[in-house]
């Protein structure tokens, strides 16, 4: 079974200011990984994915995610923040072969507000 | 760019009455789900759809849901008889081979029972 945590609904950080949006997974089998955004009235938008390899990836928009197999963890970040990143951001675990089908897991959303 | 579309946007029905949600997915992609989010709430999988069979349900996906996609374009999620908790948004969302490829969503349909 798989499960992620959003630690923090809620994320409020000032223009230009550093985004850090927290996400711990588990998973008895080696994880992929995603992060999507939603912006107001749109569908969700994939950022980035971690599946194999460099464990620091980028993403669209200037964000990155390491994943850390220590610490069960893909936290995601943004050096500087810009008023167009307020969004709501769900990270997501999914099988990594076996018998899945790329079913996602969600965690439950961290609302980004960013203030001028 | 390709994307995912769903019709409608937002539909009200009665309870105890039947829903199609509709959705076209990518033309080239292979697999196809629906998920759901009830307000406040994690968006939760409903179902995965491969070859023309579920390949995958939740226990959310009981005997009142059925996926159907009818003419090779078409993915559609039924609700034969509508609950109130049944109020949700719904997502739909196709992927080319499904397990490490991205999978793309629609902009929902929001379902609400009265």
């Amino acid at each position: 079974a798989q499960s992620v945590t959003q630690l923090g609904s809620h994320v409020s950080v000032s223009e230009g200011a550093l985004v850090l949006l927290r996400c711990n997974y588990s998973s008895s089998v080696p994880p992929y990984l995603f992060w999507y955004v939603q912006y107001p009235n749109q569908g969700l938008q994939l950022l980035l994915k971690y599946t194999t390899g460099a464990t620091l990836v980028k993403g669209i928009n200037g964000f990155e995610a390491e994943f850390k197999k220590s610490e069960t963890s893909f936290h995601l970040t943004k050096p500087s923040a810009h008023m167009s990143d307020a969004a709501e951001y769900f990270c997501a675990v999914s099988q990594a072969g076996g018998t899945s089908y790329g079913k996602l897991t969600f965690g439950q959303g961290t609302i980004l507000t960013v203030h001028p | 760019e390709p994307e995912v579309t769903q019709t409608p946007s937002h539909q009200v029905t009665q309870m105890g009455q039947e829903v199609i949600l509709r959705c076209v997915p990518i033309s080239n992609h292979l697999y196809f789900y629906w998920y759901r989010q009830i307000l406040g709430q994690k968006v939760e999988f409903l179902v995965s759809f491969y070859n023309n069979e579920i390949s995958e349900k939740s226990e959310i996906f009981d005997d009142q849901f059925s996926v159907e996609r009818p003419d090779g374009s078409n993915f559609t999620l039924k609700i034969r008889s509508t609950k109130l908790e049944d109020s949700a948004m719904y997502f739909c969302a196709s992927s080319l081979q499904g397990i490490n490829t991205e999978a793309f969503f629609g902009q929902g349909t929001r379902l609400t029972v009265v």
